[in-house]
């Protein structure tokens, strides 16, 4: 099992541009998260997925949307880049519900210029 | 609201001492608590986690944690450090689909 992966593991962007991070786990898991990490604010939540076709609001969704079509894959887009986006991003998913250890991907770290 | 408080931004311990990680919550109900540990550069990692039961739980790498519902606490233990516990510390609770992560905790270990 490849486990969390996420693509790409570093980027830069002009304020304005859109992208999309990916992010892929190959464990069956139902429930699938999107975290930004920054400087002591540890980890915040941005969006979720119970399972497919179904997503939800974390706790910073602003500014980024997400669709969940394969059990498998749920990719997370900028719609218009801001400096306030640059940030390290991780993925993870668990066994059902959130409530369940999660597993992280390796992150990818986004600079917005 | 849920949140997690890591009262220490920063840990030095030498090599072989015990270590004490504190952690805080505050939610009404009896939460999911984790502990997440992450080297620099990496993913995070679970140490341990607590749903129920025995107050004193076991993880990997010879952590423990215990949970004390009279001070909303769950702090992490671990009797002798070594080098290769240097990384950062993440408490977490989570409520219904949403995990929310302390500000985490630097360890740093001297020889």
């Amino acid at each position: 099992n490849a486990g969390v992966t996420q693509t790409p593991k570093f980027q830069v962007l002009k304020t304005g541009q859109s992208m999309t991070l990916q992010c892929a786990q190959d464990m069956n898991h139902e429930y699938m998260s999107w975290y930004r990490q920054d400087p002591g604010m540890g980890l915040r939540l941005i969006h979720y997925s119970v399972g497919a076709g179904i997503t939800d609001q974390g706790e910073v969704p602003n500014g980024y949307n997400v669709s969940r079509s394969t059990t498998e894959d749920f990719p997370l887009r900028l719609l218009s880049a801001a400096p306030s986006q640059t940030s390290v991003y991780f993925c993870a998913s668990s066994y059902q519900r959130g409530n369940n250890e999660q597993f992280f991907g390796p992150g990818t770290r986004l600079t917005v210029l | 609201a849920q949140s997690v408080t890591q009262p220490d931004i920063h840990i030095t311990v030498s090599e072989g001492a015990s270590l004490e990680l504190r952690c805080n919550y505050s939610y009404g109900a009896t939460p999911y608590l984790f502990w997440y540990v992450q080297s620099p550069g990496q993913g995070l990692q679970l140490l341990l986690k607590y749903f129920s039961g025995d107050t004193l739980v076991q993880g990997i790498k010879g952590f423990e944690a215990e949970f004390k519902r009279s001070q909303s606490s769950f702090n992490l233990r671990k009797p002798s450090v070594h080098w290769s516990d240097a990384a950062e510390y993440f408490c977490a609770v989570v409520t219904g689909n949403q995990f929310y992560f302390g500000t985490g905790t630097s360890l740093t270990v001297i020889p």
